[in-house]
């Protein structure tokens, strides 16, 4: 059984931090990784996606992957009320297989 | 921008009827998917369709559910006799042919299915 685990939160960061978001994943065979945002009642909205070791950054956004400890995390810098959202994360086996999602993390940013 | 279209967006059903959720996947896009999301829960995945035969299904697709593509263009999932479990966001998603390990999954805007 493939599976994604994330802490549920409510993580609560003030405006202008960090914001630190972590997953893990029970199928080594998993290939790719997604970070995707949803806000209440709306429907998942990819943010950034990840298949190789180390970090990846894309604006205030940076995924990292670690395969080894099955492992993948995503950092927010300069965190927004505008980012207070369900951060889900999830997993591919392979480029065409179903995206497996873990139950998301609720963020909440506090001006 | 293209995207995928979901009609309708929210759908009111009694218990025991049928319904058929509609997707528009994007134009050049060859896999297609559908999930659901119980208010509170997970995204689950329920069905992947590829070549115009299902790929993959989980323990949720019963016989209840099936999946058509019965033209160029639409995707639809229809709920023989739904229950009041069957309530839930259903998404539809597509993505491109294979192309590597990037591939991601574009998901529409959601129908919100409530079963009475």
């Amino acid at each position: 059984q493939k599976e994604v685990e994330q802490n549920s939160g409510p993580l609560s960061v003030p405006e202008g931090a960090i914001a630190s978001l972590n997953c893990t994943y029970s199928d080594r065979g998993s290939q790719s990784f997604f970070w995707y945002r949803q806000y209440s009642g709306k429907s998942p909205e990819l943010i950034m996606f990840i298949y190789s070791n180390g970090d990846k950054e894309d604006g205030r956004f940076t995924a990292q992957l670690n395969k080894a400890s099955q492992y993948v995390s995503l950092l927010i810098r300069d965190s927004q009320p505008s980012d207070s959202a369900t951060y889900l994360c999830a997993a591919r086996y392979s480029s065409a297989s179903k995206i497996i999602f873990g139950s998301g993390t609720r963020l909440s940013i506090r001006p | 921008e293209p995207e995928v279209t979901q009609t309708p967006s929210h759908q009111v059903t009694q218990m025991g009827q049928e319904v058929i959720l509609r997707c528009v996947p994007i134009s050049n896009h060859l896999y297609f998917y559908w999930y659901r999301q119980i208010l509170g829960q997970k995204v689950e995945f329920l069905v992947s369709f590829y070549n115009n035969e299902i790929s993959e299904k989980s323990e949720i697709f019963d016989d209840q559910f099936s999946v058509e593509r019965p033209d160029g263009s639409n995707f639809t999932l229809k709920i023989r006799s739904t229950k009041l479990e069957d309530s839930a966001m259903y998404f539809c998603a597509s993505s491109e042919p294979p192309g590597g390990l990037n591939t991601e999954a574009f998901f529409g805007q959601g129908t919100r299915l409530t079963v009475v």
